[in-house]
């Protein structure tokens, strides 16, 4: 199972752009990387899921180089909503799609 | 789409009872379902993977007498604390595999055993 690393918090102020990087060296050819947020005592909520290159929705932009080594999330123009944590997860169908959570990001947005 | 639910959101219960908490996946079916817990200001730990029609598969440290899983169908996956202690107070949080590379979450069940 490839393993995570990610900053541990970040300060943002509102309508920043706010990049969170996630660094996951092992990653399998199989594997893809998915990006949720959680709110206090609610569930992981999804953001964001891409293999390679570049993936955008209505809420982010996930940036993945080719080496597939780290990724990106990018939030535009954060609100004080925004504040919550971040993980990113890295997993795939292959032994039997387990995927383990890293301590993730915690983003809190300032007015 | 792929909307999970849990039951109940949040539970007291009385130090040796049993607690059973479902999760269903609302609008999808999942041959696969999955448990975590969370302690305030730790990240989700994986306690058992739940396929449909079978065993579930616990992950190391988790006592499976404890922590009885039972995937009958579907669109169900349930989750029963026998014996409840108070170190078993947790927010428990289940999610359902939607296709090979996602999963989504339920809102999560807080427990607290008095």
């Amino acid at each position: 199972l490839a393993k995570t690393t990610q900053p541990i918090s970040m300060d943002s102020y509102e309508g920043q752009e706010v990049n969170i990087t996630c660094s996951h060296n092992n990653i399998a050819t199989n594997d893809y990387i998915t990006w949720y947020q959680q709110f206090p005592s609610q569930g992981p909520r999804f953001i964001i899921q891409g293999y390679k290159t570049k993936v955008t929705n209505e809420v982010a932009s996930l940036f993945i180089p080719a080496d597939r080594k780290s990724s990106t999330l990018s939030l535009p123009r954060v609100s004080l909503s925004d504040t919550a944590v971040y993980y990113c997860l890295v997993g795939s169908n292959t032994g039997g799609f387990k995927t383990i959570f890293g301590a993730g990001t915690r983003l809190f947005v300032k007015a | 789409g792929a909307v999970v639910s849990q039951h109940p959101s949040w539970v007291i219960c009385k130090s040796g009872t049993s607690v059973k908490i479902e999760c269903r996946s609302l609008d999808f079916q999942a041959t696969t379902m999955f448990w975590y817990r969370q302690f305030p200001k730790q990240s989700l730990m994986l306690m058992a993977t739940s396929n449909e029609g079978s065993k579930a598969t616990y992950e190391q440290g988790v006592e499976k007498d404890k922590f009885l899983i039972n995937h009958a169908s579907l669109t169900l996956s349930t989750l029963t604390v026998t014996s409840a202690h108070p170190e078993d107070s947790s927010f428990y949080i289940c999610s359902a595999r939607v296709n090979q590379e996602t999963q989504y979450f339920g809102p999560g069940t807080r427990l607290l055993v008095l």
